[in-house]
């Protein structure tokens, strides 16, 4: 069965510097996203990302997040400069059709923030 | 906004007992309801959904039915084993093109022998 995957699945950083987490999208997919679940948390919308461009995103998303879509398969988020409190497992998903759809989620990325 | 409030655990079942987890929603619209089953160390499984009022999800002996009347979607079993120990997310999305999923805060279950 197709699956979405994310690498790596654990990333340390230091405090200011940048990371990128890459998804592979299940391969018909149009529509992508990023979550994120900050440790005993629940699991917090970032952005959504359709037709190479976002097309919703909330209010963490602020301007140390970027996202793209690079080539056919890959899906980035880029934290530019990381902070103590972006420490948090990072969900990639999927879908292929439009409203209704089903999300298909990754494993996930455990971003540590030293 | 839209929001998904669901009993706060732990809950701690012995084998073979029933299960239930409230869960209740706010939506302006008509949304698809989900549970998402997270076992430890691991993301996020789609348990079940249901797209429509009266709709009953249902997958490997868990169910929900989705009820408009009481804005509620909640999840049962009718006998846990230890395996079913997870955390339990009750999500909806609202359907509209890009419709993200609003996850609720997440109900840990423990199931001991």
């Amino acid at each position: 069965e197709p699956e979405v995957t994310q690498t790596p699945s654990h990333q340390v950083t230091q405090m200011g510097q940048e990371v990128i987490l890459r998804c592979v999208p299940i391969s018909n997919h149009l529509y992508f996203y990023w979550y994120r679940q900050i440790l005993g948390q629940k699991v917090e919308f970032l952005v959504s990302f359709y037709n190479n461009e976002i097309s919703e995103k909330s209010e963490i998303f602020d301007d140390q997040f970027s996202v793209e879509r690079p080539d056919g398969s890959n899906f980035t988020l880029k934290i530019r400069s990381t902070k103590l409190e972006d420490s948090a497992m990072y969900f990639c998903a999927s879908k292929g059709g439009g409203g209704g759809a089903t999300q298909y989620f990754g494993p996930g990325t455990r971003l540590t923030v030293l | 906004g839209d929001s998904v409030t669901q009993m706060e655990g732990p809950v701690t079942l012995s084998e073979e007992a029933f299960l239930t987890i409230n869960c209740t929603y706010t939506a302006t619209g008509y949304p698809s309801l989900f549970w998402y089953v997270q076992y430890p160390g691991e993301g996020l499984q789609l348990l079940l959904k249901a797209t429509k009022a009266d709709d009953k999800g249902s997958n490997k002996g868990f169910e929900a039915t989705y009820r408009k009347e009481t804005t509620s979607f909640h999840l049962e079993k009718g006998s846990v084993q230890v395996s079913d120990s997870a955390v339990y997310f009750c999500a909806l999305s609202d359907r509209t093109s890009y419709d993200k999923v609003i996850f609720g805060p997440g109900t840990s279950l423990s199931v001991i022998p």
